[in-house]
């Protein structure tokens, strides 16, 4: 059954460091999602990309956040400078059409900034 | 702001019980109800997801309803097995691409 994966599984940072998180999106699906859940709150939405743009963001993905999608494979979410409040479980989420078409998520990477 | 309330944050039950939870959601500004089964270290596998006012969907023992006038949605597991235990979510959109999720709902069955 075809499945996001995510690379990698943890990671962990110093402070003020740049990280890339990379996703692989299922192959046919046009949506591409970034999700955090900070330990012991809500999953929280960061940024959809459609087209090879952003389609909406929330407050959360401030200039220090960025997506791309290289190479019609890789989604990646990048970090410039990490914060302590950085620390999360990061998701991936991938749909063939926009809402109310499901989301299939990745198992997550799990940052820690040191 | 939007705000996905769920309840009860945790919920043990024993093996054979059915159990059900609840998610509410501002019935404003709705135009899809989502939810999911999270396992630890798993990703979060798709269950349902509702548009209308009324709907109700079924995948083998667990179920959901819909109410989008006063805002909320339930899921009823029957016959819990070991393996429903995970944290169930649901999630608001209202037609953008952003899920609004709520806290979950951790379910434990016991043996």
């Amino acid at each position: 059954e075809p499945e996001v994966t995510q690379t990698p599984s943890h990671q962990v940072t110093q402070m003020g460091q740049e990280v890339i998180l990379r996703c692989v999106p299922i192959s046919n699906h046009l949506y591409f999602y970034w999700y955090r859940q900070i330990l012991g709150q809500k999953v929280e939405f960061l940024v959809s990309f459609y087209n090879n743009e952003i389609s909406e963001k929330s407050e959360i993905f401030d200039d220090q956040f960025s997506v791309e999608r290289p190479d019609g494979s890789n989604f990646t979410l990048k970090i410039r400078s990490t914060k302590l409040e950085d620390s999360a479980m990061y998701f991936c989420a991938s749909s063939v059409v926009r809402d109310p078409e499901v989301a299939f998520f990745g198992q997550g990477t799990r940052l820690t900034v040191v | 702001i939007l705000n996905v309330e769920q309840s009860p944050q945790s919920l043990h039950v024993q093996e054979g019980d059915s159990t059900n939870f609840t998610c509410s959601f501002p019935s404003s500004n709705f135009y899809a109800l989502h939810w999911y089964r999270w396992e630890t270290a798993k990703s979060p596998e798709a269950l349902f997801v509702m548009t209308l006012n009324g709907d109700e969907k079924k995948k083998g023992r667990i179920s959901a309803t819909l109410n989008t006038k006063e805002g909320y949605s339930y899921l009823y597991i029957k016959g819990s097995q070991p393996e429903d235990s995970a944290t169930y979510l649901c999630a608001h959109t209202g037609g953008g691409n952003k899920l609004t999720f709520g806290t979950g709902t951790q379910l434990k069955v016991e043996l």
